[in-house]
This record gives structure tokens, C-alpha cells and sequence, in this order.
């Protein structure tokens, strides 16, 4: 039963680098999310999906890019770190029509130096 | 635009009860919910309530809505340390879609 999992789990980063966090979901949800959580503001939303192919900004969108190429993956890349974007990133998956419950991967710890 | 306001901490005794609560900006939510966070791990659903209703009881958590003072709380009877976790409470509101928003979440805290 995997569910959501996201790759890697950590990562430090020097300012200026790139890097792309993975969520897979094996549930085939049609909608998919990924949320930062920062101490104090709890879970803010940077960009979703409602399909495959489809990608929209959300709440804090600026610089981060989405991918959703195949329904089961959903890629957040940041293609020059900041220290701001040091996180916690969760992604989480939801099926079409349903109550709204949102599942939720294990997170993924970003450090930016 | 909407916005969902929590305490930021909770301190209580084992076996007493538990109450967190939450306001909400948006008038026109459609479901209401629950999520909690245990230590390194994602958010899972604890309960939800549609915005018909105003109470909603599930073993030991006891949720309540003030739809007139946008106000929701989640009641947990018998706290164990095991409850012992971060709670968010979080809206979907009509318009919004599927989208929930979450609020700040309240890190509730047993002790012995």
C-alpha cells in the first residue's frame, strides 16, 4: 500500500541550485497538490492539478514549476533555490468527486544554505 | 479570500478533554475538516462535517460548527498521549473547487 511517496525525503542545497522533488500516488487520483508547511502558517499552497497535463498556480507559486506528464507523477522543480524555500514540501492526491480528503505523502525537508 | 485561524498550542492533562478550535473567513464552505499531523509524518484525515450540519460525533472526537460565527471545534474526550500531534482544521469552499485551505494548526500537547 504505498500511496503517496515522495523522493528525495531530504536535501540541503547551496543558493542558486536546482532541484525537483517527485510525487508518485498509485491510487489513480485525478487531482494532485503540492503544499509547503512553515512554522506558524501552516499548509500553503503552491501549485496543483487537476489532471493529467494540467497544472495552476496556487497560493505561493513564485519560483516553483510544476509538471504533471503522466496522472501518477507530479514533479515540483525549483530552478534556483533560495533560502525563503527552505520547507517542509507535502504533496497529496485527491480523486475526483468525493468528500475532499486529501493523501498526504511522508514530506520532503529542503534546507537551502 | 478565505482564511482559517487557529491557536498555535494546547497543553492538556491525560484522560481530560480536548478542545481546538478555528474560525474561517469564507461564508460559503462547503465541507469542514480535520487533519492531523504526528511527528516526520504527512497529514491524515481525522473527521470532516458538511456545512448542513452543526454537530457531528465519532467515537471520542466531537466536532461542532457555528456556521453564523464561522467557528468549528473538535472536541476529543479521554485525551491519551497518543493524541499528541499537530491539528489542522481546513476549509472547501464553494467556487473553490476541489482545493482545501488549510489553517496554522494547533500542536496539542499531553502530559502525564
Amino acid at each position: 500500500n504505498a500511496g503517496v511517496t515522495q523522493t528525495p525525503k531530504f536535501r540541503v542545497l547551496k543558493t542558486g541550485q536546482s532541484m525537483t522533488l517527485l510525487c508518485a500516488q498509485d491510487m489513480n487520483h485525478e487531482y494532485m497538490y503540492w503544499y509547503r508547511q512553515d512554522p506558524g502558517m501552516g499548509l500553503r499552497l503552491i501549485h496543483y492539478s487537476v489532471g493529467e497535463g494540467t497544472t495552476a498556480k496556487g497560493e505561493v507559486p513564485d519560483g516553483y514549476n510544476v509538471s504533471r506528464l503522466k496522472k501518477q507523477n507530479f514533479l515540483l522543480g525549483l530552478e534556483s533555490a533560495a533560502p525563503s524555500q527552505t520547507s517542509v514540501y507535502f504533496c497529496a492526491s485527491q480523486p475526483t468527486a468525493n468528500t475532499g480528503e486529501l493523501f498526504f505523502g511522508e514530506g520532503s525537508r529542503l534546507t537551502v544554505l | 479570500g478565505e482564511d482559517v485561524e487557529q491557536s498555535l498550542f494546547l497543553s492538556v492533562r491525560e484522560g481530560d478533554s480536548s478542545v481546538i478550535n478555528c474560525t474561517y473567513t469564507d461564508s460559503s464552505s462547503t465541507y469542514l475538516y480535520w487533519y492531523k499531523q504526528e511527528p516526520g509524518a504527512g497529514l491524515q484525515l481525522l473527521t470532516y462535517i458538511f456545512s448542513n450540519m452543526d454537530m457531528k460525533q465519532d467515537q471520542r472526537l466531537t466536532v461542532l460548527l457555528n456556521k453564523k460565527d464561522k467557528h468549528l471545534s473538535l472536541r476529543i474526550a479521554d485525551t491519551q498521549t497518543g493524541d499528541s500531534a499537530i491539528y489542522f482544521c481546513a476549509e472547501r469552499f464553494e467556487g473553490g473547487g476541489n482545493k482545501l485551505t488549510f489553517g496554522t494548526g494547533t500542536q496539542l500537547k499531553v502530559e502525564l
